[in-house]
Formats: C-alpha cells, structure tokens, sequence
C-alpha cells in the first residue's frame, strides 16, 4: 500500500529565510506528485505538479524536485514571507495504475514569523 | 468563473439523519471526486467519477453514496449519518489529463452528534 510522510508536521521560521519541506512515499510506481497550499478552513490550493518524468518543477518563489528511484520530494521555498504561512501538502497519484487518485501525506504546517 | 463550489459550509446532524452535499464545477471537467479530511489522517478518497452517470469506490466509501446525473454536479450523500464521519469534506474536480491538477472546493465542515 502507497503511504505517504511528510516531515517535519510543523516548522516555524523567521521571515526571509530559505526553506525546504519533504516528501517521501514508500512505492516509486506513481504517475505524478503534487503539492498543495492549505490555509486554515480553507480547501486546498494547487501549487506545483511534477509528472514522474520529470526532475523538478518552479514556480516563482517555490521549486519542487522528485527523485522517484528514492522515494522524495522536496519544495523549497525562497525568501519566505508570513503571508507563505499555510499547511503545505504533498500527494501522488498512480498507486495501483490509477493516474488520477491521489494518495496525500498529512501535511507539514509553516509558520513564517514577521 | 467561480471553480468548484460546495453546499452548504457547515452542517451538524444527530446519528441516524441523511443529508446531501452538493459540488458543482464549471470548468467542464470529467472527473470529480469527494475527500475527507481527518486530524492526523490527510486526506482521504470517498468516491470518484470519471464521467456523467459513472460512480467509483475510494479509500473509504463505507457509509456514503454519489451520483453524477449532470457532469457538472457530483453528489454526496450519508444515508444514516454516524459521529465517526464527523469531518471536512472535500470536492474537487479535474480534466482527463492525468497531468493536469485537480482544483478544490472551500469544504463542508459536518459534525454528527
């Protein structure tokens, strides 16, 4: 079975600062990661998607890399701000040859201090 | 162009009422799925649809039924709601395109006494 970690569950850190949050999945045969922005009582937001041929993907300020023979990713955030403050989540897709069901971690909680 | 909706917000039943959660998208997607979300348990697949008139099982469909009559609607229903599916359900949406991301509603927070 496809399970999905992110560690650490929280991190706080001073504003401007470079960070990275991690993903890791225990199967290699997935199809595609995504990460996702979640803010309090709020539905999620897509940020990046990195298709399983792929080696990263960037967006702004954010950059997500994937080494699938591994098992990670990473999404690294440059110069945070508070307003990156949010729940980030990671989810795969493929698990069992099904492209489009996605399998998410339980998410690592950001909080930027101004 | 408002995305994908959900009806209503928040919801509180006793054990043993029904309800309906309704998820409307209106980017013309086929798929459409419903998630709940846990504390300490991510989130997790209830059912999906890949097309008008087509329904699948998820991770955790024990409990809940689903009708997609129009491709842009996809229902939720809780025939005999339980505390255990106290939650924040989720709808989202998707085109075919296994490399496009799903798009998510605001949720529906229910809480079963």
């Amino acid at each position: 079975k496809q399970e999905v970690t992110q560690i650490p569950a929280a991190l706080s850190v001073p504003e401007g600062e470079n960070l990275v949050l991690n993903c890791s999945f225990t199967d290699s045969a997935i199809y595609n990661l995504q990460w996702f922005r979640q803010d309090p009582g709020k539905g999620l937001t897509s940020l990046l998607l990195i298709q399983s041929s792929q080696r990263e993907q960037t967006s702004g300020r954010l950059n997500a890399s994937l080494d699938k023979s591994s098992g990670r990713s990473t999404l690294y955030i440059a110069a945070s701000q508070p307003g990156d403050s949010a729940t980030y989540l990671c989810a795969v897709s493929g698990y069992g040859g099904a492209t489009n069901k996605l399998i998410f971690g339980t998410g690592t909680l950001l909080a930027v201090q101004p | 162009n408002a995305g994908v909706t959900q009806t209503p917000k928040f919801r509180v039943l006793k054990t043993g009422q029904s309800m309906t959660l309704l998820c409307a998208q209106d980017m013309n997607h086929e798929y459409m799925y419903w998630y709940r979300q846990d504390p300490g348990m991510g989130l997790r697949l209830i059912h999906y649809s890949v097309g008008e008139g087509t329904t699948a099982k998820g991770e955790v469909p024990d409990g809940y039924n689903v009708s997609r009559l129009k491709k842009q609607n996809f229902l939720l229903g809780l025939e005999s709601a339980a505390p255990s599916q106290t939650s924040v359900y989720f709808c989202a949406s998707s085109s075919r395109d296994p490399a496009v991301m799903q798009y998510f509603g605001p949720g529906t927070r229910l809480t079963v006494t």
